[in-house]
Order: structure tokens, then sequence, then C-alpha cells
């Protein structure tokens, strides 16, 4: 089946690193997405990752492994405004198709 | 601009009527999407279309139906079948393999 597992709640200080892991099992892996979602808005791209390794974009930076099923993002020099919902999504290629599955999302609240 | 637009932002409607929401891209994208986001939940895929003329089912369509006759529109029609069609709709479109997906603003459907 396809599963995705993340925590659902973190909390950092202003200023601070914070990781946010993402757990996954699917058959027809073809990418590893990250998004941003503030309250009552659409998500906006992070990072994507095809290949195992680490992908650097600024304070954002995502790592993966293929054969673990793992991935996680990590935030550095925090800012009030990360504080928003963090999604993980595998896209999945099994029937031909291209087809996006999202994990719960992982509620950051960064603290002054 | 280039972007994906959905109207409109809020939609009432009383139960037992169905409701269509719009979503048009001028991206060129060939794959649209529509997802379902229920609070503190992540994105549940309802259809998906990879080209004009063709759309699939994601994993929760009953009560749902799609068209997808024109490259930029992919209008989503909740039916009087769903039974918890309240919940905040998210349209979706990626330009190919390798890319990410862009969402637009969604649009937040309230039946009483």
């Amino acid at each position: 089946g396809q599963n995705i597992d993340q925590p659902t709640e973190m909390t950092a200080t202003e200023g601070a690193i914070v990781q946010i892991n993402c757990t996954y099992q699917t058959s027809g892996f073809n990418g590893l997405f990250w998004y941003q979602q503030h309250a009552g808005e659409a998500p906006t791209f992070l990072s994507y990752n095809v290949l195992d390794g680490l992908e650097e974009k600024g304070r954002f930076s995502s790592f993966l492994s293929r054969s673990k099923g793992y991935s996680y993002l990590l935030l550095k020099e925090l800012q009030m405004k990360d504080s928003a919902s963090y999604l993980c999504a595998v896209r999945d290629s099994t029937s031909g198709t291209y087809k996006y599955i999202f994990g719960t999302g992982t509620r950051l609240k960064v603290l002054a | 601009d280039g972007g994906i637009t959905q109207s409109p932002k809020y939609l009432f409607r009383k139960e037992g009527q169905n409701v269509t929401l719009s979503c048009e891209q001028n991206l060129n994208h060939d794959a649209m999407y529509w997802y379902r986001q229920d609070p503190g939940q992540g994105l549940r895929l309802i259809y998906y279309s990879q080209i004009v003329n063709d759309f699939q089912k994601g994993d929760i369509a009953e009560g749902y139906s799609v068209s997808r006759e024109k490259k930029e529109s992919f209008p989503l029609t909740v039916t009087s079948a769903q039974k918890n069609p309240t919940a905040f709709y998210l349209c979706a479109s990626m330009a190919g393999a390798g890319d990410e997906q862009y969402f637009g603003p969604g649009t937040r459907l309230t039946v009483t």
C-alpha cells in the first residue's frame, strides 16, 4: 500500500534549527516533495528530491534515502514567518500516470 | 501573469444541491489535479487528468465528477451524493515529469 508518516506538531525557537522527518511506503516512487502551507492558504513548493542525498536551497534543505523510505526537511535560522504546516508528498507512477500522495502535515510553531 | 485561478474563494450551498468549482490555468500544463483538505489533515486526491479528454479517479472520487474538455480548464462538480462536502478544495497543475505541482488559491465550500 501507500503510506506517509510525519509528526503532527513541532515547536522551535526563533533562530534555531528544526528537522521535520517523513517516512513513506510506495511501490512506484518517482520523487519526494516538501510544501509549506500557511493556514487557509494554498501549499507552496519548497524542495524536491528524486535521488539520494541532500538538496540545499537557502535556509531550507531536504534529504532523501530511498532505501530507507525516509526524508527530512531542515529549516535553519528559524523566523516567525516559518510558522506553518509542512507537507511531505510522494509522487507515484505505478499506474503510468503521476499521482501525488500527501502526508497529513507537520504544524510548526516558531516561538520568540 | 501565469498561474492557476479558482473561483469563488468561498462558496455556500444547501444540502442536496450540486455545485461546480472552477479551476483555470494559463501555464500550458498538461496535468491537473483536484484535492480536498479537511481541518488538520493533509491533501486527499479526488481526480486527476494527465491530458485533455482523459482523467482518472483518485482516492476519494465518490460523489464527485470532473471534465477536461480544454487544456486550461478542469472543473469539479460536487454532487448531492457526496456525504460530507464541506471542505477546502485545491486545484493544482504540473508541467511534466520532474516538475512540482503549482496550486491555485483554493475554494472553501460550506454545505448546510
